[in-house]
């Protein structure tokens, strides 16, 4: 299984709303990943886990709140987002340094 | 921190044709650079890769060749079809940085039929 799934594809929410996103990978990566990509741009680095810790936190707004509660989930939880915010979210996992895989993606939008 | 420049913005050719994609890298220490594609409403796709110990790398259509002297590295794809249509990105990282890749600004490429 070469594959990574996110769950929802699709996200609405309102400025006051509480919700998560889920990412999940059975290829026993070490590794997970959260970016941010608004339209027409690369992936922008959010977090990274390594072996289930978070490893690396690029300045990221505490309005977004990652979890890893295990080797293959990573969610990220979202409270308090602004309409800037809306964009896709992908996950990404790798097992050694480089040679990360996406997942689909989360589209999200914020009203 | 890395810097990677990506040429051109958009790409236009003729079905049956080559595309050729540039990108520069500014920190001579990088080691590892994937090329992704990524297709509409979809995530990237991990197309090609080459680390700098190797010049060139070839998979069916698609090259990729790597200049260290210079910091460039380039994505060849030849007999091009419709299903090549997509934006592609190309990255760098320095191995021992914790997994960070810089992404180039992105490249669309239109095959026309």
């Amino acid at each position: 299984d070469t594959e990574v799934t996110q769950t929802p594809k699709h996200l609405v929410m309102g400025m006051t709303n509480k919700k998560s996103l889920k990412c999940e990978q059975h290829m026993g990566h070490r590794a997970m990943y959260w970016y941010k990509q608004k339209a027409k741009k690369p992936p922008e680095l959010m977090f990274v886990y390594s072996y289930e810790k978070l490893s690396i936190n690029e300045s990221v707004p505490s309005r977004f709140s990652p979890e890893c509660p295990n080797s293959s989930l990573l969610n990220l939880h979202l409270h308090a987002l602004q309409p800037e915010d809306s964009a896709l979210y992908l996950c990404a996992s790798s097992q050694a340094l480089g040679e990360q895989f996406f997942g689909p993606g989360t589209r999200l939008t914020v009203l | 921190g890395e810097n990677v420049e990506q040429h051109p913005s958009t790409l236009s050719v003729q079905e049956g044709d080559s595309a050729v994609i540039k990108c520069t890298y500014s920190d001579s220490a990088s080691n590892y650079f994937p090329w992704y594609k990524q297709e509409l409403g979809k995530g990237p796709q991990l197309i090609i890769d080459i680390r700098s110990n190797v010049g060139e790398k070839k998979d069916q259509r698609i090259a990729v060749t790597l200049n260290k002297t210079a910091k460039h590295f380039s994505l060849h794809i030849t007999e091009t079809q419709p299903e090549d249509s997509a934006v592609y990105f190309c990255a760098a990282s320095i191995t021992v940085n914790d997994y960070k890749l810089s992404f180039g600004a992105g490249t669309t490429v239109t095959v026309r039929a």
